[in-house]
């Protein structure tokens, strides 16, 4: 079946510019993550959400970055006046989202920001 | 919070031996270690995990061992061959409870040597 899909998968920006970078989770996922790779590195947590709900966002960098995903199913993370430090990858990841355990999580193959 | 540490950062095998990545972990209430294996400009894939209620899970020439005692954890591959050349990335929920996030290690780049 269709795994995690992210779009665009390179986004090059100036630096200043907002870039919006979209997330597909696989069909009936409930949980929904977004993690920052810098080159590397290993993937640092951003945000999560359950349905609509962005329970944790307590990796967000600073206020520039948003991430909304309001009809539960697809997310945009949202970086408004791009630094050349918010030149990563970044990696959507979703699971089933079944209580009362830590599901595997699926990866997409993430966005490519470089901020010039 | 949680800190995940892994070693060595880089490992070289010949083909056909074993190898064996080591990570250990702070939070004594994570129960959930899963490790990636991520190619050059790939997603990151799990090929195995372990929960804190068993102590070893095997698939095929890839096993994973938990000490929960010492807080570590270590991936074993068998007969490694080529295309086991990649990243690996360890990782662990920091809490306990549904959908947790991960906290990853930085990872080691495993060289299989023809």
């Amino acid at each position: 079946g269709a795994g995690v899909s992210q779009s665009p998968r390179y986004k090059v920006a100036k630096r200043g510019q907002d870039v919006a970078l979209r997330c597909d989770p696989i069909s009936g996922h409930v949980s929904l993550f977004w993690y920052q790779q810098a080159l590397g590195q290993g993937p640092e947590f951003l945000t999560y959400f359950q349905n609509e709900a962005q329970l944790d966002k307590s990796g967000l960098p600073s206020d520039r970055f948003f991430a909304e995903r309001p009809e539960g199913s697809v997310s945009t993370l949202k970086i408004q006046r791009t630094q050349q430090e918010d030149s990563a990858v970044y990696l959507c990841a979703s699971s089933l989202g079944i209580a009362g355990s830590t599901d595997t999580q699926y990866f997409g193959p993430g966005t490519r920001l470089t901020v010039l | 919070g949680e800190n995940v540490e892994q070693h060595p950062s880089t490992l070289s095998v010949q083909e056909g031996d074993s190898a064996v990545i080591k990570c250990t972990y702070s939070d004594s209430a994570s129960n959930y270690f899963p490790w990636y294996k991520q190619e050059l400009g790939k997603r990151p894939q799990l090929i195995i995990d372990i929960r804190s209620n068993v102590g070893e899970k095997k698939d095929q020439r890839i096993a994973v061992t938990l000490n929960k005692t010492a807080k570590h954890f270590s991936l074993h591959i068998t007969e490694t061959q080529p295309e086991d050349s990649a990243v690996y990335f360890c990782a662990a929920n920091p809490a306990t409870g549904a959908n947790s996030k991960l906290t990853f290690g930085k990872g080691i780049t495993l060289s299989v040597r023809p």
